[in-house]
């Protein structure tokens, strides 16, 4: 059974500070990776995906990718109260296979 | 682009009725995507078309539920004799073709409510 494992939060980061988010997978073989947001009652957003090691940037968001630790994370800089959702990170098989997701606040 | 659509939006049955939904992928996008949301969890994968082929079924996947997609295009999900676990949001997903790598586009879901 593949895994992806997040810590649930609440993390709580000021804002205008940097937000760290977690997350692990089971699956060695495993290729593609996605952050998607979620604002409660509101489906899914993606917002970055990334397939190699190393870090992807895209505007405040970076997402970064250690196979050899089987270990994605993705960094908001300068936080902002509408960044506060609940952050899932998922793997792609031929489904995705989601993790119960970060819920992340930001402290006005 | 008009985006994955769902109908509908909100359904409220009492327990042991049947119940529908249904996606209408974009259109250029060959896979579509059943998951199942309950609060405090990600989506759980249900089941997922390659066009008109059904290619997997989670184990989660009753044999009171029940997806077609019979021309390729738009899927409906039904849940037969709904019990109120079934209460959740059920999400539909689209892709391109030959995307295994490629994101998930989602809808707005339709939010199940067993009375």
């Amino acid at each position: 059974q593949k895994e992806v494992e997040q810590n649930s939060g609440p993390l709580s980061v000021p804002e205008g500070a940097i937000a760290s988010l977690n997350c692990t997978y089971s699956d060695r073989g495993s290729q593609s990776f996605f952050w998607y947001r979620q604002y409660s009652g509101k489906s899914p957003e993606l917002i970055m995906f990334i397939y190699s090691n190393g870090d992807k940037e895209d505007g405040r968001f970076t997402a970064q990718l250690n196979k050899a630790s089987q270990y994605v994370s993705l960094l908001i800089r300068d936080s902002q109260p509408s960044d506060s959702a609940t952050y899932l990170c998922a793997v792609r098989d031929d489904k995705i296979i989601f993790g119960k997701g970060t819920r992340l606040h930001i402290l006005p | 682009d008009t985006g994955v659509s769902q109908n509908p939006r909100h359904k409220i049955t009492k327990r042991g009725q049947n119940v529908t939904f249904r996606c209408d992928p974009i259109s250029e996008h060959n896979r579509l995507y059943w998951y199942r949301q309950t609060l405090g969890q990600g989506p759980e994968f249900l089941t997922y078309f390659q066009n008109e082929a059904q290619l997997e079924k989670s184990r989660l996947l009753s044999d009171r539920f029940s997806a077609e997609r019979p021309k390729g295009s738009f899927s409906t999900l039904e849940i037969q004799r709904t019990e109120q676990g079934d209460s959740a949001m059920y999400l539909c997903a689209s892709s391109p073709v030959g995307a295994s790598n490629q994101p998930q586009h989602f809808g707005d879901g339709t939010r199940l409510s067993i009375l």
